[in-house]
């Protein structure tokens, strides 16, 4: 069955350095989204991207992330300047074509910035 | 903006009983709506899904919800708990295809023996 795959599980980066979060989506979806999970709390939207551009983005996603998909088939997420604050489970998701409803999502990177 | 209310942060059921899991959401369209189940060091797993039709719906692991929209809800439930439901549920609401998910702040659920 196609799943959605990130790399790496667990990232841990010292405050101030660039991460860059990696995502294989599904291959033939076309709706890309990263989503994050603070310890605890609930699964907060960062960022979506269709047509290669981001479609909708929330007050999280500020200057200090960006996302690319270099190569139709990687959709990265990078923090530029990490703060304790970006310390998170990370999960991206893919959807498929016109029409699609659910999204589906990977296993999930746990970043630590210490 | 959409918002979703899950009541309850942990609930707990004894094995063998029925698991009630409640979502209400505020739409001002007629949403999608999820069921999401989150197992202990793992992602998010679709269990099932509204978006038009029958209001009953039926997913994965015996669960099923129903789409109430004159009380804006979307519960979920099982009739009898199983001890490998234990895990963390979601509730999500969309509002159109390619829209961004709202979450509700997740239930954790129990299963005693």
């Amino acid at each position: 069955e196609p799943e959605v795959t990130q790399t790496p599980s667990h990232q841990v980066t010292q405050m101030g350095q660039e991460v860059i979060l990696r995502c294989v989506p599904i291959s033939n979806h076309l709706y890309f989204y990263w989503y994050r999970q603070i310890l605890g709390q609930k699964v907060e939207f960062l960022v979506s991207f269709y047509n290669n551009e981001i479609s909708e983005k929330s007050e999280i996603f500020d200057d200090q992330f960006s996302v690319e998909r270099p190569d139709g088939s990687n959709f990265t997420l990078k923090i530029r300047s990490t703060k304790l604050e970006d310390s998170a489970m990370y999960f991206c998701a893919s959807g498929g074509g016109l029409g699609f409803t659910e999204a589906f999502f990977g296993q999930g990177t746990r970043l630590t910035v210490v | 903006a959409q918002s979703v209310t899950q009541l309850g942060s942990h609930v707990s059921v004894s094995e063998g009983a029925l698991v009630l899991l409640r979502c209400n959401y505020s739409s001002s369209v007629p949403p999608y709506l999820f069921w999401y189940v989150q197992y202990p060091n793992q992602g998010l797993q679709l269990l099932l899904k509204y978006t038009t039709g029958a209001t009953l719906v039926k997913g994965i692991n015996g669960f099923e919800a129903e789409f109430k929209k004159s009380e804006t809800s979307f519960h979920l439930t099982k009739p009898s708990a199983h001890m490998s439901d234990a895990a963390e549920y979601f509730c999500a609401v969309s509002e159109n295809t390619g829209n961004q998910f709202y979450f509700g702040t997740g239930t954790s659920l129990t299963v005693i023996p």
